[in-house]
Parts: C-alpha cells; structure tokens; sequence
C-alpha cells in the first residue's frame, strides 16, 4: 500500500496570513496514464470530507482561490494564502493512483 | 447537484452484522465509482473499498477483506456497504464517496454513524 505523511500534524495560524501543508507519498503517485491522482480534501468539525483539489493543482468547483496546490512525483503542498476563519478543520491528502486509496494522517488547521 | 444520502445510525451488539444505503441522485449512477470510508471516533480517514455500479465489480482493502461486502443497485441508484462480525473497534462514521475514472470530483455523503456496544 502507498503511504501517505502528512507534515504538520498541527498547524496553529493567524488570521489573515499564509498556511501551508506538506504529503509525502511512499512512492511515485504517477499514474500509467501519465496523471497523478493526489487530492486535498478539508473536512470542516462535525461535516463529512469535502473535495479542495484533485490532480494536484486543480481546483474543485466553488473553492476559493486561496487554496493552491502543487508538487510533484512523491512531494505535494497544500497552501492557504490567508487563512480564514472558516478553513478551521482538518486537512487530508488522499491517493487515488493505485488501489488501495490511502489517505494521509490528516493535518489540523487551528486559529491561534 | 450530486447528492449522496445515506441512511441512519445504527446501534449493533458485537458479532453481528450492519447494512448501510447510499442513495445517489444528480448523475449517471453507473458513470462514477462508489468508495466507502470508514472514520472511527476523532480518528483520521480509512478506505474501506469501492464498487463501480457499471459492472459490480469490487475492490476491498485487506483490512476489510472477508468481512465487508459493498454492493450496488442500479435499479434504484443505490450503493449498499455490509460488515459482519462486528466488534467495538468497528464504532465510526462510515461514509459512501463517488468519483468519475478522471478523479475530477469526490461528492461524499453526510455519514452514518455505527455504535457497536453490549
């Protein structure tokens, strides 16, 4: 199975500035078909998982455009360029390349 | 608008069985793969396996193998994810997920919640 690490765990930020969230994959997430399945999903308290970014850096329909994602082969970023009260959740990276799906850890957005 | 809806709680007694629904509306139910996801109690998220509606074809992950059935009804547009011999670790959210083979969208139901307790 592919592993997923997420780095932070816990991300304590300010209102207004700039968060970022690492995932590290155990191995390559390139596809076969030349496309690399890797989404960040945020799940707000109390609310089922929702889709911020598929392929990397593909923006899901409705998501601001203060969520940014990039990388590459095995190293992938989510960045928030200034954070808002309502991002408060927790964060995953999840790998759709090779069956099982994994997900990472999850990475905890918190206002400080 | 894609909508997942699932069906209610559940309080099972260890050793038995539970059967949750996921009736979709909004697309092709036979276009998309249904995932279920398990999420126990302020845990992180666990795929539980998928089954693509077009030919029922399944995909479990090794954890679940054995003891987790995910089917689908195209009749109704209903996924359905079974697990037997339930046991207290079993307690979670469980959630039913689709997706397109072009991993462009991932619509999530809101959840059934599983409460296995003597």
């Amino acid at each position: 199975d592919i592993v997923m690490t997420q780095t932070p765990l816990s991300s304590p930020v300010t209102l207004g500035q700039p968060a970022s969230i690492s995932c590290r994959s155990s191995q390559s997430l390139v596809h076969s078909d030349g496309n690399t399945y890797l989404s960040w999903l945020q799940q707000r308290p109390g609310q089922p998982p929702r889709l911020l970014i598929y392929k990397i850096s593909n923006r899901f329909s409705g998501v601001p455009d203060r969520f940014s994602g990039s990388g590459a082969g095995t190293d992938f970023t989510l960045k928030i360029s200034r954070v808002e009260a309502e991002d408060v959740g927790v964060y995953y990276c999840t790998q759709a390349t090779q069956f099982p799906n994994t997900f990472g850890q999850g990475t905890k957005l918190e206002i400080k | 608008e894609v909508q997942l809806v699932q069906s209610g709680a559940e309080v099972k007694k260890p050793g038995a069985t539970v059967k949750i629904s996921c009736k979709v509306s909004g697309y092709t139910f036979t276009d998309y793969y249904m995932h279920w996801v398990q999420q126990a109690p302020g845990k992180g998220l666990e795929w539980m396996g998928l089954v693509d509606p077009e030919d029922g074809e399944t995909i479990y992950a090794e954890k679940f193998q054995g003891r987790v059935t995910i089917t689908a009804d195209t009749s109704t547009d209903t996924a359905y994810m079974e697990l037997s011999s339930l046991r207290s670790e079993d307690t979670a959210v469980y959630y039913c997920a689709t997706d397109p083979p072009s991993r462009s969208r991932y619509d999530w139901g809101q959840g059934t919640l599983v409460t296995v307790s003597s």
